[in-house]
């Protein structure tokens, strides 16, 4: 099956910075990415899909400028927290789909953020 | 409402124990739907696509009742492996997921 990976696995930061994740697909291309968030004992919420070469479209919610994303090339797409702080503590997931029709989406393994 | 919603759980079943997970969802118009597990800190996995007309892999099947918007899924002669936790997802849109909160299973010897 298809390969996505993520970068960093975890993270431990202060309070205020920005943290940069990354997104790879490995063996194909990712023309969608989906970034998703999930807080303990709770479900996976999608926060936003990227398109590459365009702006992402986020779920109600999910504040843009706090979450930044972007989709420069086919392979790779970057969530940047701004400004952390200790409630954005959580699991990002990255997810890619491909265009083949099939609506299945392949995870990345996902980045543990937690903020001090 | 939730969108999709499951089966609160968690479930503790016997080794060879046969054990099933609801889920309901609201939009009925969603197209795609999935059962997906996850491991403890880890990365959802598909598990299998969920089809009208029912499917089996093995010992899992999987069902779903557009009309009553319905969807399972039977896990017969679990295993020890088999302990995750299982999320019925739905697609209401090409490329969109909308997850379940999941449904915990631990199958103990």
């Amino acid at each position: 099956g298809a390969v996505v990976s993520q970068h960093p696995s975890w993270v431990i930061c202060k309070s205020g910075t920005s943290v940069k994740i990354e997104c790879r697909s490995l063996d194909f291309q990712a023309t969608t990415m989906f970034w998703y968030r999930q807080f303990p004992k709770q479900s996976l919420m999608l926060m936003a899909t990227s398109n590459e070469g365009s702006k992402a479209t986020y779920e109600q919610g999910v504040e843009k400028d706090k979450f930044l994303i972007n989709h420069a090339s086919l392979t790779l797409s970057t969530l940047t927290v701004t400004s952390a702080h200790p409630e954005d503590s959580s699991f990002y997931i990255c997810s890619a789909g491909t265009s083949g029709g099939y609506n299945e989406q392949f995870f990345g393994p996902g980045t543990r953020l937690t903020v001090l | 409402r939730k969108e999709v919603e499951q089966d609160p759980g968690p479930f503790n079943v016997p080794e060879g124990a046969t054990v099933a997970f609801n889920c309901t969802y609201s939009n009925s118009a969603s197209q795609s739907f999935f059962w997906y597990r996850q491991d403890c800190r880890k990365e959802p996995k598909l598990l299998m696509s969920v089809y009208s007309s029912g499917n089996e892999d093995g010992r899992f099947t999987a069902q779903l009742n557009r009309a009553s918007q319905y969807i399972s899924l039977l896990i017969r002669d679990s295993k020890l492996s088999d302990s995750a936790t299982y999320l019925c997802v739905v697609s209401p849109s090409y490329g969109k997921l909308t997850f379940g909160q999941g449904t915990i299973l631990t199958v103990h010897p």
